[in-house]
Formats: C-alpha cells, sequence, structure tokens
C-alpha cells in the first residue's frame, strides 16, 4: 500500500513568489492535514480539510491556503513568500471517523531566499 | 485551546540508560494520545498510540508509553537506550471531538555509543 506522497521534495523560492505544494493521501483517507515544520518550533498545523472541506486552520495568515479535490489529494498555496516561510511542510491523512492516528509523508523542504 | 507540552527539548543520553519523556496536554474530554518518532532524515512514524483499555500502551522498538488521566500525561519510556534511537520525538493529542492533531513541540535525543 502506498504512503502519504508529496510533492516535491525540494523547492527553492525567492522571496515575493508564490508556490504550490501537493499531497496525496493514502487510499481510503478522507482527511488531510498540514503542517509546518520550522527549525526549533515543533509541528505548527496549518490547515485540516476532510471530505473536501476545510473543517480547521491553524494560526497562519491568509496567504497560507489550501484545498482539496474529489479524489481526496490536497494542495497547499503559500502566496508572497516570506523568508521566515522557509521549513518542511508536511502532509498528514487519516482515516474516517476522527480520531485516527495520522501517517505522515516525507515533506517538502522549502526554502525563501 | 488545546495544548500538548513536551518539557524537555532536548536530551543527551548513554547507550543502556532508561529513557523517560514527558508529555502533558489540556484537553479534558475523551482523548486518544500518540507518540510519533522522525529519525533523522526520514518522515514521522508512528511509535505507538492510545485510544482505550490498558493505560500502559507497548509500541515499536521496546518503547513503552503510559496514561495517566488524572495528571493528563502520557510519557514515554524505554528501559535502555540504543544509539539508533537518536531523533526527535512528538507527542500528539486528538479527539473524535475536535479531530486535529494536536503536537508537542517535540524533543531531540541524542544517544551517544
Amino acid at each position: 500500500e502506498a504512503g502519504v506522497t508529496q510533492s516535491p521534495t525540494h523547492l527553492i523560492k525567492t522571496r515575493g513568489q508564490q508556490v504550490t505544494l501537493r499531497c496525496s493521501p493514502i487510499s481510503g483517507h478522507t482527511s488531510v492535514y498540514w503542517y509546518q515544520q520550522a527549525l526549533g518550533l515543533g509541528l505548527q498545523f496549518l490547515l485540516w480539510y476532510d471530505e473536501g472541506e476545510e473543517r480547521n486552520r491553524g494560526n497562519f495568515p491568509p496567504r497560507f491556503s489550501g484545498r482539496q479535490f474529489p479524489n481526496y489529494s490536497s494542495e497547499l498555496n503559500v502566496n508572497a513568500l516570506e523568508l521566515e516561510d522557509s521549513a518542511l511542510y508536511l502532509c498528514a491523512s487519516s482515516a474516517p471517523p476522527g480520531g485516527n492516528e495520522a501517517f505522515f509523508g516525507q515533506g517538502t523542504r522549502l526554502t525563501v531566499v | 485551546a488545546q495544548s500538548v507540552s513536551q518539557h524537555n527539548h532536548h536530551v543527551i543520553l548513554s547507550e543502556a540508560a532508561s529513557l523517560e519523556l514527558g508529555c502533558n496536554y489540556s484537553y479534558g474530554g475523551t482523548v486518544n494520545l500518540f507518540w510519533y518518532v522522525q529519525y533523522p532524515g526520514q518522515h514521522l512514524q508512528l511509535l505507538l498510540k492510545y485510544f482505550s483499555g490498558d493505560p500502559l500502551v507497548k509500541g515499536i522498538k521496546g518503547f513503552e508509553a503510559e496514561f495517566i488521566k488524572s495528571k493528563f500525561s502520557f510519557n514515554l519510556r524505554k528501559p535502555s537506550v540504543q544509539w539508533s534511537d537518536t531523533a526527535e520525538y512528538f507527542c500528539a493529542v486528538n479527539s473524535y471531538n475536535f479531530n486535529k492533531f494536536y503536537f508537542g513541540s517535540g524533543t531531540k535525543l541524542n544517544v551517544k555509543p
């Protein structure tokens, strides 16, 4: 069974640009979570999608957004990139009902220069 | 809002030493508890989980954790660590009521050979 896959694995962008990160959940999983793992800051919750809808978002500015597609894959978009957006962006998926364990992808390493 | 606290940010042990990493959460209702591990260069993996039943949970690689409801704690233990246990450990909580994973800030474990 394929795990959670994320693309790209690495990305370098310049300040002010926009970026799109992609995540494919495990087959049968309807929930997708996005986390930012910046150096020394642990995992910061970004967004949670379930059944195509945004269910919750963390304490991040509106330039962080995303969506979930009918096949449950998801995109994370970040506009107007700032240097402090440099981090590992992790996607996780879980199966219904709520409360099940989350399975993580390898992450996308974003570097903003 | 719910939160998870990991009080040890960086732990250094010698091989064969015993390990205990603290984790406390703030939600008063029924919770599911998890410990995840992130080995250098690898993605987050589930170490163990508690949903219900025996509060002493055994996970992979000789790890165990004890859920103490009265203390809102879910401490991770291992009797004898190995160099290969060098990694970052994250405690997480979710609930069927809020279905969002809250993660602690992580504990970096460095095991010296």
